[in-house]
């Protein structure tokens, strides 16, 4: 059974100040992994998605990087902002396509 | 307008009542999905389905049942609610191809807050 480990579970930086967020998985047969951001009592959004056979993606200040073979992934996180204060959360989706399975995140606090 | 709405989204309910919680999608995905998400246990599949003729079990179906009435739009049900079934429900949708993304990228609506009384 796929389990998926996200540390720190909670992280606490001033602004500007660059930061990982790292996620682990135990099988590494998975189809592609998928960052996502939570806002208090809302919903999912994607961030970022890299395939298996991707190395990393890049959107704006968020970098993602995937080294299946050993089971980790990083969400890079560059000139953090206040706004950017969320739960961050890594999901690995099985290679039938058909389970998607979450860490419980990492609650970012990015202080002014 | 939202890709993924659930209706309703906040829902108090009693102990044995019967619960539908609905999704609909506007992305023209066939595969859709619903999860909860519970304090320390993160988000858990209730069931998938890849089109409309399709459903499957995900991590924790019991005491939770599903329609697919159309393509885009796809329903839980709680035939006799529970307390241990309050939580956060999330429905979300993908498409294997490439159309409207990169592949099996999952799409989610707002969530419903359901509490069991």
């Amino acid at each position: 059974k796929q389990e998926v480990t996200q540390i720190p579970a909670a992280l606490s930086v001033p602004e500007g100040e660059n930061l990982v967020l790292n996620c682990s998985f135990t099988d590494s047969a998975i189809y592609n992994l998928q960052w996502f951001r939570q806002d208090p009592g809302k919903g999912l959004t994607s961030l970022l998605l890299i395939q298996s056979s991707q190395r990393e993606q890049t959107s704006g200040r968020l970098n993602a990087s995937l080294d299946k073979s050993s089971g980790r992934s990083t969400l890079y996180i560059a000139a953090s902002q206040p706004g950017d204060s969320a739960t961050y959360l890594c999901a690995v989706l099985e290679t039938s396509g058909s389970r998607l399975t979450f860490g419980e995140g990492t609650q970012l606090t990015v202080n002014p | 307008d939202a890709d993924v709405t659930q209706t309703p989204r906040n829902r108090i309910t009693k102990t044995g009542k019967r619960i539908m919680l609905e999704c609909s999608q506007t992305k023209g995905h066939d595969r859709m999905y619903w999860y909860r998400q519970d304090p320390g246990l993160g988000l858990r599949l209730i069931y998938y389905s890849f089109d409309v003729k399709d459903i499957n079990k995900g991590e924790i179906s019991d005491g939770y049942s599903v329609s697919r009435q159309a393509q885009a739009k796809f329903s839980l049900s709680l035939e006799s609610a529970i307390p241990n079934q309050t939580a956060l429900y999330f429905c979300a949708t993908s498409d294997p191809g490439l159309a409207g993304g990169q592949y099996n990228e999952q799409f989610f609506g707002p969530g419903t807050r359901l509490t069991v009384l």
